[in-house]
């Protein structure tokens, strides 16, 4: 059963424009949530993280919103660079040490 | 200097066969993982050491085995490998039991012929 969700495989965006990469969760128990970023040939690395009892964290261009009524999480890069493209796993986690991972979506940010 | 290794980066081997994974970290970490990336880009965990201490085990079948010698290292030992073993796996670490923030190896991409 997939708690963690990433309904869209795949999204490209232009140079310079938002980069909106969702998530959506069935766990109301999920209380702290990550985003990681993966190139090909290597293993995801860590980006940004929230806290359940947040709805926004920012770093730098990253900045990830947390809807907790809708169940649901975003990523928002702006603005996008060529060198973003690459895949986006959201994870999720209901206590400390096991985080579920959702498919990953595909970006591609076009020069 | 690689924190999280993984070997070998590819691994071919036939139905039935035993074969090993190799993860070593270099961060001074207490908790490693170990993750299977289906073909299907599912990214789940499979088992989480802290300490050396088995602290996850998720239902996967007997014939995988993780051992973990020190602190630093976390292999996965797989016996009478089947076609569904076919996948990627990492190996992650972090600075403690809570899981956040992990620093992934870069992949085993083990084929089952």
């Amino acid at each position: 059963d997939q708690q963690v969700k990433q309904n869209s495989p795949s999204l490209s965006v232009q140079e310079g424009r938002i980069s909106i990469l969702n998530c959506d969760y069935t766990n109301s128990m999920f209380d702290y949530f990550l985003w990681y970023k993966k190139y090909p040939a290597e293993g995801p690395t860590f980006l940004i993280s929230i806290s359940s009892i947040k709805d926004k964290n920012e770093d730098g261009r990253f900045t990830v919103f947390l809807n907790k009524s809708a169940k649901h999480l975003s990523l928002h890069i702006v603005p996008s660079q060529p060198g973003d493209s690459a895949v986006y796993f959201c994870a999720a986690s209901a206590h400390a040490n096991q985080f579920y991972f959702g498919t990953g979506t595909s970006l591609t940010v076009i020069p | 200097d690689t924190a999280v290794s993984q070997t070998p980066k590819y691994l071919v081997t036939q139905m039935g066969n035993d074969k090993s994974i190799k993860c070593e970290q270099n961060l001074g970490h207490d908790t490693m993982y170990w993750y299977k990336q289906d073909s299907k880009k599912f990214l789940k965990i499979m088992f989480s050491y802290n300490n050396k201490e088995l602290i996850i085990n998720e239902t996967v079948p007997n014939r995988f085995s993780p051992k973990s010698p020190d602190k630093a290292h976390l292999n996965l030992h797989i016996n009478s490998l089947e076609l569904g073993d076919s996948a990627v796996y990492f190996c992650a670490s972090s600075q403690d039991a809570s899981g956040y923030e992990q620093y992934f190896g870069p992949g085993t991409r083990l084929t089952v012929t």
